[in-house]
């Protein structure tokens, strides 16, 4: 099977800008979580989807969104970009029921400059 | 306030050595996971404990959940260059889906 996959590798924006990230999680694992990695902070949890719904969120502001499609496949948008939103986002998929590991993709290392 | 807090923050050990790495909680865990990640890359699941008591192990690397289940230690057993990394400790916080809160991360120096 396929891992989490998720584009791109590498972004580069400037203040002001959108962007929207992508997350293909394991066949046939129906819930997609998002979390946001940064030095000082450290891994936090943004949101996470479950057939098509969010079923829980971070405490992030509403700049940060996310959607999935019927096929399990997610993406995250972050609109009016800041510097602070330079970071490491990872994505993380299960089958969806509590209690089951997430196995995370490579990441979207986003530079905000 | 970091909701689980872990420790060391780094260390450094010789090759051949064992080290431990704590995860606390002030709180009932309902699942407890470990995660190793190479510098800027994804998370490497390692393994992961849901009963009071419970210790698993996988070739040099043993985990335990405490009875209480409100702390966890992962042990590596003579430890070698492939065990360098971060080591991150995870915990489901709500019944309701899958929403993880980690620990800060412990840095591992396997020093030749």
């Amino acid at each position: 099977k396929a891992g989490v996959t998720q584009t791109p590798r590498y972004l580069i924006k400037t203040r002001g800008q959108q962007v929207t990230l992508s997350c293909s999680p394991i066949s046939g694992h129906r819930s997609v979580s998002w979390y946001q990695q940064t030095p000082g902070q450290g891994l936090q949890f943004l949101f996470e989807y479950f057939s098509e719904t969010q079923r829980n969120k971070g405490n992030f502001p509403g700049r940060f969104s996310g959607r999935q499609f019927s096929n399990s496949r997610s993406e995250m948008n972050v609109s009016t970009l800041e510097l602070g939103d330079s970071a490491l986002y990872l994505c993380a998929s299960s089958p969806g029921r509590l209690g089951e590991k997430l196995f995370f993709g490579s990441g979207t290392q986003l530079s905000v400059l | 306030s970091q909701e689980l807090e872990q420790s060391p923050q780094s260390l450094i050990v010789q090759e051949g050595k064992n080290l431990t790495i704590n995860c606390t909680s002030s709180k009932t865990l309902y699942g407890l996971y470990w995660y190793k990640q190479k510098y800027g890359e994804g998370l490497i699941f390692l393994m992961m404990l849901q009963k009071g008591g419970e210790e698993k192990s996988h070739e040099k690397i043993t985990a335990k959940l405490d009875e209480k289940k409100q702390q966890s230690s992962l042990h590596i057993t003579a430890s070698q260059p492939s065990h360098a990394g971060i080591y991150l400790c995870g915990a489901d916080i709500t019944t309701a889906g899958n929403k993880l809160t980690f620990g800060g991360g412990t840095r591992v120096l396997v020093k030749p």
